[in-house]
């Protein structure tokens, strides 16, 4: 069966470095994701992502953080300068037709940021 | 704002027995999508049920039923004759009808054990 693949599966940088965390979603898929989790909080919202444009992005979704789809089948997540509270499980999802069809998810990076 | 709140942490259950799980959310839609995820350990978070506010009727999946009561803002999961595959964290999600981002909300998570 199909899966949402990341890579890497953990992450370790200093404070202020640039990350790119990668996702390949599931190769018919039209609609993109990043969540993050925080150790011992909730699965967050991120950003979503169709047709080469950002569909919602949240408060957290800052200037530092960007996605792109740069061929057709990867997508990324960048963060320019890490922070220490950026560390985090980041998942990207996929989903088919709409935004509002099954989202499948990848199994995470784990970022840490020291 | 919606919220989706998971009052218990962890839970567990013998095998082959029932167990349920609590979600409440909060919501001034109307329409709205409602989600039960499962994470198994070091794996990634898979759909469980799926269920569509206006309809009445409590989606079904195998094992997975959910209990649906729209007026008490409540969306319990119970899963029958527990298998030790089911040990995960279980994370129930909120969704906007019509959403045209795709935003999932999701709860604290439950974290279930199944013991033989």
């Amino acid at each position: 069966e199909p899966e949402v693949t990341q890579t890497p599966s953990h992450q370790v940088t200093q404070m202020g470095q640039e990350v790119i965390l990668r996702c390949v979603p599931i190769s018919n898929h039209l609609y993109f994701y990043w969540y993050r989790q925080i150790l011992g909080q909730k699965v967050e919202f991120l950003v979503s992502f169709y047709n080469n444009e950002i569909s919602e992005k949240s408060e957290i979704f800052d200037d530092q953080f960007s996605v792109e789809r740069p061929d057709g089948s990867n997508f990324t997540l960048k963060i320019r300068s890490t922070k220490l509270e950026d560390s985090a499980m980041y998942f990207c999802a996929s989903s088919e037709l709409a935004h509002t069809d099954t989202q499948y998810f990848g199994p995470g990076t784990r970022l840490t940021v020291l | 704002a919606q919220t989706v709140t998971q009052s218990q942490p962890e839970m567990s259950v013998q095998e082959a027995e029932t167990v349920t799980l609590s979600c409440t959310y909060d919501t001034s839609e109307n329409n709205y999508y409602l989600f039960w995820y499962k994470q198994p350990p070091s794996r990634q978070m898979i759909l469980v049920i799926r269920q569509e506010a206006y309809k009445q009727q409590n989606a079904t999946e195998n094992r997975f039923s959910v209990n649906f009561q729209k007026a008490a803002k409540s969306f319990s999961l119970k899963i029958s004759d527990s298998q030790l595959g089911d040990t995960a964290m279980y994370f129930c999600a909120f969704m906007k009808h019509g959403s045209n981002t795709g935003k999932l909300i999701f709860g604290q998570g439950t974290t279930l054990q199944v013991k033989p």
